[in-house]
């Protein structure tokens, strides 16, 4: 069953505590996204790679931090120095067609 | 930055009747895309116009696309219940695939 997936769905965050979030996907794509979405607002990028080893910032990088070290996997922390975490946070993947895969997303509360 | 505006914000129509939404984008664009969202899950692609394209369709999807007016349509038609969710355009203006997307428009086809 390919695609791409996200975990955990809900995830609680207390002050000043990191949280990462999973994006996995066995699409083979060399692209992977990282979206920030707010209620009523569209999608901001946060972080993005193009290639394993490689990454760069979207438009909303500060607090957060990614790693790519394998194809599959682009993991995002949220850091304590992002002080609005609260947010749906949508995973994508591409290979190629230009057209963006999305994963279920993971909601992020705070405590 | 928000390089994509969906108009109307919200629109809510009848079984069986057409919706059409616009958007409309600041700056050249390589490709505009259109996604879905249900409420609460990630995105789904549904179709991918190019600069050099003017009307593309797909099933009961037809998009159009002025780049003299910097504008696009999504024209659903026959619409049913199962239409309801979020519209997002979203365009390519790099060609590195970084989309930036609109803030949707939120579609309620009642039966």
């Amino acid at each position: 069953d390919g695609g791409i997936t996200q975990s955990p769905k809900y995830l609680f965050r207390k002050e000043g505590q990191n949280v990462t979030l999973s994006c996995e996907q066995n699409l083979n794509h060399d692209a992977m996204y990282w979206y920030r979405q707010d209620p009523g607002q569209g999608l901001r990028l946060i972080y993005y790679s193009q290639i394993v080893n490689d990454f760069q910032k979207g438009d909303i990088a500060e607090g957060y931090s990614v790693s790519r070290e394998k194809k599959e996997s682009f993991p995002l922390t949220v850091t304590s120095a992002q002080k609005n975490p609260t947010a749906f946070y949508l995973c994508a993947s591409e290979g190629g067609s230009e057209t963006q895969y999305f994963g279920p997303g993971t909601r992020l509360l705070v405590l | 930055s928000q390089q994509g505006e969906e108009d109307p914000q919200a629109l809510s129509i009848q079984e069986g009747e057409n919706a059409t939404m616009n958007c409309s984008y600041k700056t050249s664009i390589n490709n505009l895309q259109w996604y879905r969202q249900n409420s609460g899950r990630g995105l789904v692609h549904l179709i991918l116009i190019r600069s050099n394209e003017r009307e593309k369709h797909s099933g009961r999807l037809r998009v159009t696309l002025d780049t003299s007016k910097k504008s696009s349509s999504l024209l659903i038609t026959a619409s049913r219940a199962a239409d309801t969710a979020s519209y997002f355009c979203a365009t390519d203006p790099s060609g590195y695939s970084t989309l930036t997307f609109g803030k949707g428009t939120m579609l309620l086809v009642s039966p």
